[in-house]
């Protein structure tokens, strides 16, 4: 089993319609990134959260981290084709070093 | 501006052979990390790297070597590749760290490696 696990695993919308993305664990974690990774390329760091109820929003993107800190959601408000892509969380569980990655949600956006 | 490069980004091996993948950076980070990527089970740590001169294990290193040759590279040598270490490999690295998550981390374009 995942430590973390992402829904849904494929998500496939219209531009313009919003979405919502979930990380979920059991655990507890000290702080939970989101990357964006498209094909042929690196996951690319999106945002860092480390405090329990921390919202951060970065444009049409927001990015909420549980107030028990085991889970986190993005939030994306009227989608576009080019954040197609495969969205990862990943987490670092208090008191060790690894960081561990979610099994991502595959995003694409219809024109 | 080439941040983390990788080499090579494909190949093909047979089983039993033996390769390294390398990797440089140029924004004098002190941390250096390699993860493999498999369908469904996300990136996964391979080894790490904190500062010149020492590696350590991730979650999983059987298999895999490193060296870290000095501050900009980091290399991962699969002595005797098996079927199982079909996989895209990607380095990254980090100004301080780990955890990777303290300090943004950069990653390369990955190496697509297939073991028949």
């Amino acid at each position: 089993t995942q430590l973390l696990e992402q829904s849904p695993q494929f998500l496939s919308i219209q531009e313009g319609e919003n979405l919502t993305v979930y990380c979920n664990s059991s655990s507890v974690f000290s702080s939970l990134q989101w990357y964006r990774q498209e094909p042929g390329e690196g996951p690319v760091l999106l945002v860092t959260v480390v405090t329990g109820g921390e919202v951060k929003k970065l444009k049409r993107l927001t990015f909420q981290f549980g107030d028990a800190r085991k889970d986190s959601s993005l939030h994306i408000t009227a989608a576009q084709p080019g954040d197609t892509g495969l969205y990862l969380c990943a987490g670092v569980l208090t008191g060790a070093n690894n960081l561990f990655f979610g099994t991502g949600t595959r995003l694409t956006v219809i024109p | 501006n080439a941040g983390v490069t990788q080499t090579p980004k494909f190949q093909v091996l047979k089983t039993g052979q033996s390769m390294t993948l390398q990797c440089a950076q140029d924004m004098n980070h002190n941390s250096m990390y390699w993860y493999r990527q498999d369908p469904g089970m996300g990136l996964r740590l391979i080894y790490y790297s904190a500062s010149e001169g020492t590696t350590d294990k991730g979650e999983v290193p059987n298999g895999y070597n490193v060296s870290r040759l000095n501050k900009r590279e980091f290399s991962l040598r699969l002595e005797s590749a098996a079927p199982s270490q079909t996989s895209v490999y990607f380095c990254a690295s980090s100004e301080y760290g780990p955890p990777i998550a303290n300090t943004e981390a950069f990653f390369g374009q990955g190496t697509r490696l297939t073991v028949v």
